[in-house]
């Protein structure tokens, strides 16, 4: 089945604790991208992959890193989670990032709590 | 970063009830996409738009691309129980950012 999974789906942490939510997408795409949703604000972009080894920042990428090594797999990485991170995470992929295949596909989304 | 405002909010609507929502942005976008997110999951890819001026349609959901490249319309026809969620707009021009709306809730009530 082709999918995007995301690991864990509920995490609970302290201040400064470093952590890495893992996503991996089974339909061999290029484009891989990370969300944060807020009540209110809706999907904001973090960081976006356009293919191993390019990633780039989006609309909020201060606090977080990422890194994409192999194509199936994006991992986000909080070297110091603080209060305000805590927030809904979906990473997502598509075909490309080019012409019009834009369709993403999005994981289950990870529920992270700062304390 | 870029805000793109979905109105309203959210909607409560009696069942076989047509819906009409709408999102602005301050920037144009060449391209605009119609999301809807079912509790507890992810969202999922509606409608995507091209072309200013251009309407699509996909089952009972119909999209529009606003002339001025700055705004979009999603309507929803004969709603059925299954309807409910958010719905969320989303812009882009390069195909790597994507900006989202707010969103807009939609209950329907049987």
């Amino acid at each position: 089945e082709a999918q995007v999974t995301q690991n864990p789906r509920y995490l609970i942490t302290v201040t400064g604790k470093k952590l890495t939510v893992t996503c991996s997408q089974n339909m061999n795409h290029e484009y891989m991208s990370w969300y944060r949703q807020d009540p209110g604000l809706g999907l904001r972009q973090i960081y976006y992959s356009m293919n191993v080894e390019v990633t780039d920042k989006g609309d909020v990428p201060e606090g977080y890193k990422v890194s994409r090594k192999e194509k199936r797999n994006f991992p986000l990485i909080l070297e110091s989670p603080s209060p305000n991170q805590t927030s809904l995470y979906f990473c997502a992929s598509s075909l490309s990032s080019g012409g019009t295949a834009y369709e993403q596909y999005f994981g289950p989304g990870t529920r992270l709590t700062v304390t | 970063g870029q805000q793109l405002n979905q109105s309203p909010q959210s909607m409560f609507i009696q069942e076989g009830e047509d819906v009409s929502m709408n999102c602005t942005s301050s920037s144009i976008f060449n391209t605009w996409l119609w999301y809807k997110q079912d509790p507890g999951e992810g969202p999922v890819l509606l409608i995507a738009l091209y072309k200013a001026g251009e309407l699509t349609s996909n089952g009972r959901l119909t999209a529009q691309f606003g002339i001025t490249r700055k705004d979009s319309f999603l309507n929803i026809s004969a709603s059925i129980p299954s309807d409910v969620g958010i719905y969320f707009c989303a812009g882009t021009n390069t195909g790597n950012q994507f900006y989202f709306g707010t969103g807009t809730s939609l209950t329907v009530i049987p």
